[in-house]
């Protein structure tokens, strides 16, 4: 069964600490996104992963991949208010004809 | 602002009915991408359109369909709508199908069955 499972589903953190949000996946991918959804808007692209080891960084998110292990992390570094929401990840699967396949998501919430 | 826009915002019907949800990609993106997107499901890819053709199938039902136009504008049609498929619609866009192929996407459609 193609499967996303993200982890935490929900996560409360206080300001200025630092966590990581894993995805894991069960299916042959050749690409990984994240996104990030506020409460009863759009998703907004953050990161889309390609290559086995591959880091990407923007303000204090970070994401990397790990093809063999078949493990996205996204990490949190010194977390702010701004950055509560709703975090999906979402892979392209390659086996057989394509489909996106999306994690259940993480709602993150940083308290003040 | 994504540059993808949806149409329309909000729709209320009846079960049984049929309606049809308009997306218009950012300028220069060729394909096009529908999701749904509902508390029991979470989110599901439906299908993709690049360049007015088919390129990939989720987990669309049969009474759903969808294309993409010329223009290339997508359409996707709703039909014998069911109770349980009241939910937020997304459109997304990106510049090609292969490759890098960021995803942007639309403030969505709230489709609400009665």
């Amino acid at each position: 069964e193609l499967k996303v499972e993200q982890n935490p589903l929900f996560l409360s953190m206080q300001e200025g600490k630092n966590y990581t949000i894993y995805c894991n996946y069960s299916t042959t991918s050749d690409r990984l996104y994240w996104y990030r959804q506020d409460p009863g808007k759009s998703l907004e692209s953050l990161f889309v992963l390609l290559s086995n080891g591959a880091v990407k960084q923007e303000g204090r998110l970070m994401a990397s991949l790990d093809t063999k292990a078949r493990l996205s992390t996204l990490h949190i570094t010194a977390a702010v208010h701004d950055l509560s929401a709703t975090y999906f990840c979402a892979v392209r699967t390659t086996s057989g004809t394509y489909k996106y396949i999306f994690g259940t998501g993480t709602r993150l919430k940083v308290l003040a | 602002d994504s540059g993808v826009t949806q149409t329309p915002k909000h729709l209320i019907t009846a079960t049984g009915q049929r309606v049809t949800l308009r997306c218009s990609p950012r300028s220069g993106d060729l394909s096009v991408y529908w999701y749904q997107q509902s508390l029991d499901q979470g989110l599901q890819f439906l299908i993709q359109y690049y360049n007015g053709e088919e390129r990939a199938k989720g987990n669309i039902l049969e009474r759903f369909s969808a294309q993409q136009f010329p223009d290339l504008h997508s359409e996707l049609n709703l039909s014998s709508l069911e109770l349980g498929d009241s939910a937020l619609y997304f459109c997304a866009s990106s510049v090609v199908s292969t490759g890098y192929n960021e995803q942007f996407f639309g403030p969505g459609t709230r489709l609400t069955v009665l």
